[in-house]
């Protein structure tokens, strides 16, 4: 089965510019994260996706970082302005809910660095 | 919400001894409990995971358990290899609801 897929792998950007990050999950796949790994970090998350609507945003900066799942399948995350501490590793996992269980796939991360 | 910890940030063992890892949370509706395995610049991936219905889960070398009470739950490694090294994040979460990691343990496994 092919697994989450990300893009792009690296971003380079300056300070108050934007970003934007894709994510294409598993097949069948309901539920769709994003985290954000700062390095030296465990992943924290930022919103979680249940089909096309939004389960949990509460660690999400919504004054610069917005998300969004059209049709339920692909997401996009946007970060509007870039800040410094915004470097990281923006991770999206997917999940096929069953009795209980959140077993979550991770694509391979797209690394972004702010200058 | 959920707050799962881990305790050391990092371990040291020898080729071929055994090593546990331990995590605490904090949420008693918690009832899924998987362990990740993030190689340097590589996705996390799950190595093993268990239920709240269920007290300890074996897979070939590597073992979870559960305490439900005590509100925690371990990783254990036996007859560790060099390439048991990486970074071990523990997490946890209940029904639909966010996976939530701590912040990870470092484990170097010396030849």
């Amino acid at each position: 089965e092919a697994g989450v897929a990300q893009s792009p792998r690296y971003k380079i950007i300056e300070k108050r510019q934007s970003v934007a990050f894709w994510c294409n999950p598993i097949s069948g796949h309901a539920t769709l994260y994003w985290y954000q790994q700062i390095l030296g970090q465990g992943p924290k998350l930022l919103i979680q996706f249940q089909n096309n609507g939004v389960v949990d945003d509460s660690q999400l900066p919504k004054d610069r970082f917005s998300a969004e799942r059209l049709k339920g399948v692909d997401s996009t995350l946007k970060i509007q302005p870039a800040k410094l501490e915004d470097s990281a590793v923006y991770l999206c996992a997917s999940s096929s809910v069953w009795e209980g269980a959140t077993e979550a796939f991770f694509g391979q991360g797209t690394r972004l660095t702010v200058v | 919400g959920e707050n799962v910890e881990q305790h050391p940030s990092t371990l040291s063992v020898q080729e071929g001894d055994s090593a546990v890892i331990k995590c605490t949370y904090s949420d008693s509706a918690s009832n899924y409990f998987p362990w990740y395995k993030q190689e340097l610049g590589k996705r996390p991936q799950l190595i093993i995971d268990i239920r709240s219905n269920v007290g300890e889960k074996k897979d070939q070398r590597i073992a979870v358990t559960l305490n439900k009470t005590a509100k925690h739950f371990s990783l254990h490694i036996t007859e560790t290899q060099p390439e048991d090294s990486a970074v071990y994040f523990c997490a946890a979460s209940s029904y639909n609801s966010k996976l939530t990691f701590g912040k990870g343990i470092t484990l170097s496994v010396r030849p």
